[in-house]
């Protein structure tokens, strides 16, 4: 498919346990971003990559959320002991460059974490 | 700081009216503006931009939204509302003071258009 897939679709774990998510970017699209969706709290930016630059952290909500993106494409979010409160839909999509300040970002569908 | 607000978490409105999804932004410099739709089961999609130009922007889906520079708005309209519209609206800006191509989205309007 041409749109941005992410896997799993839905993930269930205790607490404590580490997990990883998994998003395909648009081929080509240099920019990848992370976000948070929360029920009732909208979207919470967690982490931007762009090319070969370092990304940007600022929304990492604590040192047991990472991400790295592989080869400028594929890139996986994980979650190191996970509590309840990471219980969300995490969202990742993809945008084009070089022009990214105005280029709209494409979405995945979104990874359902469940966090027991 | 950058921020957006909707301030709305829901807005009802009658098919074939005429609907209205607030935004209001505070950014330092020119803003860049969007909006988007996350309809139920499926992923967020792109309605429409604000980059510069014409204050009034039109998108999909027969959308448009009015950058009002004076009172920090970009509002979402459409002049008759669909049952079909009926989803979840966000609008985002990008964050300028990041120095990175940053976004930050509004907390979300849940629009439902009534038959």
């Amino acid at each position: 498919g041409a749109g941005v897939s992410q896997s799993p679709s839905n993930k269930v774990t205790e607490k404590g346990k580490d997990v990883e998510l998994r998003c395909d970017p648009i081929s080509g699209h240099t920019a990848l971003y992370w976000y948070r969706q929360s029920l009732g709290q909208g979207l919470e930016f967690l982490i931007y990559f762009q090319g070969n630059s370092a990304p940007d952290k600022s929304g990492l909500p604590s040192d047991r959320f990472s991400a790295e993106r592989t080869g400028g494409s594929v890139s996986t979010l994980t979650i190191q002991r996970t509590q309840q409160e990471d219980s969300a839909v995490y969202l990742c999509a993809s945008s084009s460059g070089p022009g990214q300040g105005n280029n709209e970002q494409f979405f995945g569908p979104g990874t359902r974490l469940t966090v027991l | 700081a950058q921020s957006v607000a909707q301030p709305e978490d829901q807005v009802n409105v009658a098919e074939g009216n005429p609907l209205t999804v607030k935004c209001t932004y505070s950014v330092s410099g020119n803003p860049y503006l969007f909006w988007y739709v996350q309809y139920p089961n499926r992923g967020l999609q792109f309605l429409l931009k604000y980059i510069t130009g014409d204050n009034l922007v039109k998108g999909s889906y027969g959308f448009e939204a009015e950058f009002n520079k004076s009172q920090t708005s970009f509002h979402l309209k459409k002049p008759s509302a669909l049952v079909s519209d009926s989803a979840l609206y966000f609008c985002a800006v990008r964050d300028m003071g990041s120095g990175t191509y940053k976004y930050i989205f509004g907390t979300g309007t849940r629009l439902k258009v009534l038959a």
